[in-house]
């Protein structure tokens, strides 16, 4: 157990909709991380908050967003859901935002139908 | 973002040492090298870094080329539960420290 929750843990929905998922980050953590793996693209950093601040942005599409709250847990917002948007989505935190291990959640497995 | 070469695919036995090669010529003097594993249905898990020198941790050993252009990452003795895909990654010293994962090795331990 990493110490780093997300929810929900399988989640179905149709094309068109929107969707929130959820990450708790490990106890005094202040980094958290997005990253998106489907079957074509493997595993891909989405967009990355410190201290409730965004930090650096990877491939995250514009119908995509994410922020995260006082508390230091986070939402990644999924909107006009594509059947291309089915992927398990993976929430990591670190401590700090430099050289340090990430530790990652069990994901969230996304099927858009 | 510094570029990482592994094998897709490789195989050993229980109990036997595991070698895991991984190539990143154009390293630079500033990038760390990381392994993360997955095991099956589960999200990444760190198992070591390394600089410049050798690291040992209770997990596995990581042994680093002289000119930092390769190395590799040894299980001293697999055990089944080290079935799984192992990330070897650079990330820079300062900077954002997103993960960028290749392919990755998918590690296959017979019983």
């Amino acid at each position: 157990d990493s110490g780093v929750t997300q929810t929900p843990k399988h989640l179905i929905t149709a094309t068109g909709q929107r969707v929130t998922l959820r990450c708790s980050p490990r106890s005094g953590d202040l980094s958290v991380y997005w990253y998106q793996q489907s079957l074509d693209q493997g595993l891909q950093f989405l967009i990355q908050y410190y201290n409730g601040e965004e930090r650096a942005k990877g491939n995250i599409l514009e119908r995509f967003s994410a922020q995260q709250f006082p508390d230091l847990h986070s939402e990644l917002n999924l909107s006009s859901l594509e059947l291309g948007d089915s992927a398990l989505y993976f929430c990591a935190s670190s401590v700090g935002g430099h050289q340090e291990t990430q530790y990652f959640g069990p994901g969230t497995r996304l099927l858009v139908l | 973002d510094a570029k990482t070469t592994q094998p897709n695919s490789m195989e050993s036995n229980e109990e036997e040492p595991v070698h895991l090669p991984c190539n990143h010529s154009t390293i630079s003097g500033t990038d760390y090298i990381h392994w993360y594993r997955q095991l099956p249905s589960q999200g990444p898990e760190y198992v070591i870094h390394g600089l410049t020198s050798n690291v040992n941790n209770r997990m596995a050993s990581l042994a680093i080329a002289e000119d930092r252009k390769s190395s590799t990452l040894i299980l001293h003795r697999a055990t089944l539960r080290d079935a799984a895909v192992y990330y070897c990654i650079l990330t820079v010293i300062q900077g954002a420290q997103k993960l960028v994962f290749g392919q990755g090795t998918r590690l296959t331990i017979n019983p």
